[in-house]
């Protein structure tokens, strides 16, 4: 059975701290790796990886696939109260099945 | 902008009650989802259609039917509504099997 695991499943920091997620996977064809930031409604897209060691870089907000160790992280630098989202890294496989979700990262940014 | 649109933002509905949640895209997308998401326990797929009248059951469909009868809907059934079905539920589709676009989410009470 296919399985994602995010960590921390919380996490509080202050402004301008950088952040690090965590997200490891299980997946029989992997094909694609995904980032979503929730705020207080639908999921937006932030990265897909295929390829390992392709840093992807928006703004602040970068991350990096590890193919070998079946990891993924997500890295927020000078984090702002903005920033205050559930992060959900979800994973496709090759077949014709839908995307699995981890359970999310809840980040908290405080002033 | 594309857009994936749940009719209901907020639902309160009585025990036994039969519940609707519909969802339009306006993609001609001809992949759409139906999720549950509950703290602690991340997104969870209760069925999802490749195409117009088909449908497959996801992780957790018992006590939830699926309805596609034109490419742009897919409605969420609660037959007999539970309170364990309370819950944030969210629509998804998408072109192809990994670039999901959300609805807003519909916030279902069930007392």
């Amino acid at each position: 059975e296919d399985k994602v695991v995010q960590s921390p499943l919380s996490l509080v920091v202050h402004e301008g701290d950088t952040v690090t997620l965590n997200c490891s996977y299980e997946v029989t064809n992997f094909r694609s790796l995904l980032w979503y930031k929730q705020e207080k409604k639908a999921p937006t897209f932030l990265f897909m990886l295929t390829s390992s060691g392709i840093e992807k870089k928006s703004g602040r907000l970068s991350s990096i696939l590890d193919k070998k160790e079946l990891f993924s992280i997500l890295n927020i630098t000078a984090t702002q109260t903005g920033d205050s989202a559930v992060y959900l890294c979800a994973v496709a496989d090759s077949g014709n099945t839908p995307l699995v979700f981890g359970k999310g990262t809840r980040l908290s940014v405080i002033a | 902008d594309v857009k994936v649109t749940q009719s209901s933002r907020y639902l309160v509905k009585r025990t036994g009650e039969k519940v609707f949640l519909e969802c339009v895209q306006d993609m001609d997308h001809e992949n759409m989802f139906w999720y549950r998401q509950d703290p602690g326990l991340g997104l969870r797929l209760i069925y999802f259609s490749y195409d117009v009248k088909m449908k497959e059951k996801g992780d957790i469909p018992e006590g939830y039917s699926v309805s596609r009868e034109k490419k742009e809907r897919f409605s969420l059934i609660l037959e007999s509504a539970s309170t364990n079905q309370t819950s944030m539920y969210l629509c998804a589709s998408s072109l192809n099997l990994y670039g999901y676009t959300f609805g807003s989410g519909t916030r279902l009470t069930v007392v």
